[in-house]
């Protein structure tokens, strides 16, 4: 079967860093993707992966293994309005996204 | 970014009547429009998958005649919840891209719909 897995529940400090992983196991691979998710709202696209290394925007990154199945968002400089879900999906040979469960980060002052 | 609309943004509605969400792509052509639906602390789940002119392609356990899905136009599409029940209340998204001409088909959001059925 189709599998993402991420850590339920992260906690990181203000101003500093946290890398939140996710591992797959999908049939086929045609790009991951990172989405933040505050509560209540719909999601916000963060990043995209499609080849393996790392994608650097600002103060997010995202990495991606595709021999290992695993990529990880490292987030810089947290603030508090960093807090929210954030939710790793990898589209599939059929061209499905397939959602992890997503990951709370609570930052803390 | 490529801007998504969906409204209406909150409803609230009696058991056994119908609602109908509308999800529009405004600045682009959505060749396919996805339905999501979630539940308070999880994840999304993906209702049904549709491609412009042609049937929703439900996921298992989905009911297609109680969530009637439309995509007449490469701009809309429409989820109707027939016949409403409590346990039908929750949070309904819609997102849309554009598999075609290379694009990386990253998925845009509308802004959700909470329903609450009494």
């Amino acid at each position: 079967g189709q599998n993402i897995d991420q850590p339920t529940e992260m906690t990181a400090t203000e101003g500093a860093i946290v890398q939140i992983n996710c591992t797959y196991q999908t049939s086929g691979f045609n790009g991951l993707f990172w989405y933040q998710q505050h509560a209540g709202e719909a999601p916000t696209f963060l990043s995209y992966n499609v080849l393996d290394g790392l994608e650097e925007k600002g103060r997010f990154s995202s990495f991606l293994s595709r021999s290992k199945g695993y990529s990880y968002l490292l987030l810089k400089e947290l603030q508090m309005k960093d807090s929210a879900s954030y939710l790793c999906a990898v589209r599939d040979s059929n061209y499905q996204l397939i959602w992890g469960a997503g990951t709370k980060l609570i930052i803390k002052p | 970014g490529a801007v998504v609309s969906q409204h209406p943004s909150r409803v609230i509605c009696k058991s056994g009547t119908s609602v109908k969400i509308e999800c529009r792509s405004l600045d682009f052509q959505a060749t396919t429009m996805f339905w999501y639906r979630q539940f308070p602390k999880q994840s999304l789940m993906l209702m049904a998958t549709s491609n412009e002119g042609s049937k929703a392609t439900y996921e298992q356990g989905v009911e297609k005649d109680k969530f009637l899905i439309n995509h007449a136009s490469l701009t809309l599409s429409t989820l109707t919840v027939t016949s409403a029940h409590p346990e039908d209340s929750s949070f309904y998204i819609c997102s849309a891209t554009n598999l075609a001409g290379g694009d990386t088909g990253e998925l845009f959001f509308g802004e959700g719909s909470r329903l609450t059925v009494l």
